[in-house]
């Protein structure tokens, strides 16, 4: 079966930094998309960032552009998320997910169950 | 962006209804649209991608339909487990946007 499992949230103050991790097992890592989607309290989905089977292209909403880099690595089946300058608003749930792409349609199948970040001084 | 409002936003409804929620894009999005169910403390999960395409494993009494800016999800028979939060998704552009959600809730 397929599993993303995020790790790494907690509290930390504005202006601060976090490094989410994200563990993939059960399917063919390097051969996907990746991306993150958060969800602050109460409220709905935002997607944040996606990144290609290379590295050599990533996506990100514009309000985490320049703050939050997205990366991988497909030696050990991972997807990182570093968070810096964060803000308040950057308070959310963190899921990890999977893009898989059939023709030209994307969909993001698997969910990991999320790993929680609070932005607070 | 792509701008998603969901109608309605709320939902009472009972086990055998037939319910449908819509979902508006502010620009045309052919039919990159998927949908997604939500229970609480749970991450989303896939029902619906390309607007109609049933996710392997999700019953059938799920159905999508819509194209360009309008499109919508029908429970053809609402059953208990169906009682949870719904939203739709578009990956047409970036940034990916989702809509802000609809709550089923039992009457």
């Amino acid at each position: 079966e397929e599993y993303l499992v995020e790790s790494g949230g907690g509290l930390v103050q504005p202006g601060g930094s976090l490094r989410l991790s994200c563990a993939a097992s059960g399917f063919s890592f390097n051969n996907f998309w990746m991306g993150w989607v958060r969800q602050a309290p109460g409220k709905g989905l935002e997607w944040v960032a996606n990144i290609n089977q290379d590295e050599n292209e990533k996506h990100y909403v514009d309000s985490v552009r320049g703050r939050f880099t997205i990366s991988r690595d497909n030696t050990r089946n991972s997807v990182l998320l570093q968070m810096n300058s964060l803000r308040a608003e950057d308070t959310a749930v963190y899921f990890c997910v999977r893009r898989n792409r059939v023709v030209l349609w994307s969909r993001l199948d698997v969910w990991g169950q999320g790993t929680t970040v609070t932005v607070s001084s | 962006d792509v701008q998603l409002t969901q109608s309605p936003s709320f939902l009472s409804a009972s086990v055998g209804d037939r319910v449908t929620i819509t979902c508006r894009a502010s620009q045309a999005i052919d039919n990159f649209l998927a949908w997604f169910q939500q229970k609480p403390g749970e991450p989303p999960k896939l029902l619906i991608y390309a607007a109609s395409t049933l996710q392997s494993g999700v019953p059938s009494r799920f159905s999508g339909s819509g194209s360009g800016t309008d499109f919508s999800l029908t429970i053809s028979s609402l059953q208990p487990e169906d009682f949870a939060t719904y939203s739709c998704q578009q990956d047409h552009v970036y940034p990916w946007t989702f809509g802000p959600g609809t709550k089923v809730e039992i009457k």
